[in-house]
């Protein structure tokens, strides 16, 4: 079975500084792991991906995410947050060896807000 | 690509009445999922296809609601009769599964109120 915790349900932080929304995640092999962020009245939009190679990922709008097999995370982070970033963020993974085809599994997503 | 497309985007029915959701996947996508969003049980995957068949409808809440894909570029989920606590926004995705290539894209989405 596969599973992924996003223990904060809001994340608060001032726009210019560094933000980062937690993932853990449970596969019984190796996942592929996946953020996605919701803006208001909007569908998910993809933003990165771990497959395989380098722990650290870098996606879109500045965005990146730190694999971390021992800890089983996938934190996504951001050096300098935007108040533009304020959305819904979720994580989802996939165990890579299932026979469950392309069947991602999401978190509960956690509310990002960037105050000025 | 124009990307996942839903129809309609709103809906407003009485409960009791038939409901049909459209999706269009993107093309070559080998793979489409139907999901439901509501502020009380976030995210749920509804049922999902691969090559026009489905494999998974475990999530599918009820016998109220079916889904089809007849043919590679369109899918349909329908709910008959609806009801009230069917008000949620309903999602497709579609994927191609590939090395690498296991994002889902979704549609904007079609927010559906059962009055």
């Amino acid at each position: 079975a596969q599973s992924v915790a996003q223990p904060e349900d809001q994340v608060n932080v001032a726009e210019g500084n560094p933000l980062t929304v937690k993932c853990t995640y449970s596969v019984s092999g190796n996942p592929y792991l996946f953020w996605y962020v919701q803006y208001p009245n909007r569908g998910l939009q993809f933003l990165l991906k771990y497959i395989t190679g380098d722990n650290l990922v870098k996606g879109s709008y500045g965005f990146e995410a730190e694999f971390n097999k021992s800890q089983t995370s996938f934190h996504l982070k951001k050096p300098s947050a935007l108040v533009s970033d304020s959305a819904l963020y979720f994580c989802a993974v996939r165990d890579r060896y299932t026979g469950g085809g392309n069947k991602l599994t999401f978190g509960t997503g956690t509310q990002l807000k960037v105050e000025l | 690509d124009a990307g996942v497309i839903q129809s309609p985007r709103h809906e407003v029915t009485e409960m009791g009445q038939e409901v049909t959701l459209r999706c269009k996947p993107i093309s070559g996508h080998d793979y489409l999922f139907w999901y439901r969003q509501t502020m009380m049980r976030g995210l749920e995957l509804l049922i999902y296809f691969n090559n026009n068949v489905p494999i998974d409808d475990s999530g599918m809440p009820e016998d109220r609601f079916s889904a089809k894909m007849p043919n590679a570029s369109f899918s349909t989920l329908k709910i008959q009769p609806s009801e009230p606590r069917d008000s949620a926004v309903y999602f497709c995705a579609s994927s191609l599964v590939l090395a690498g290539h296991n994002e889902q894209f979704f549609g904007p989405g079609t927010r559906l109120t059962v009055l």
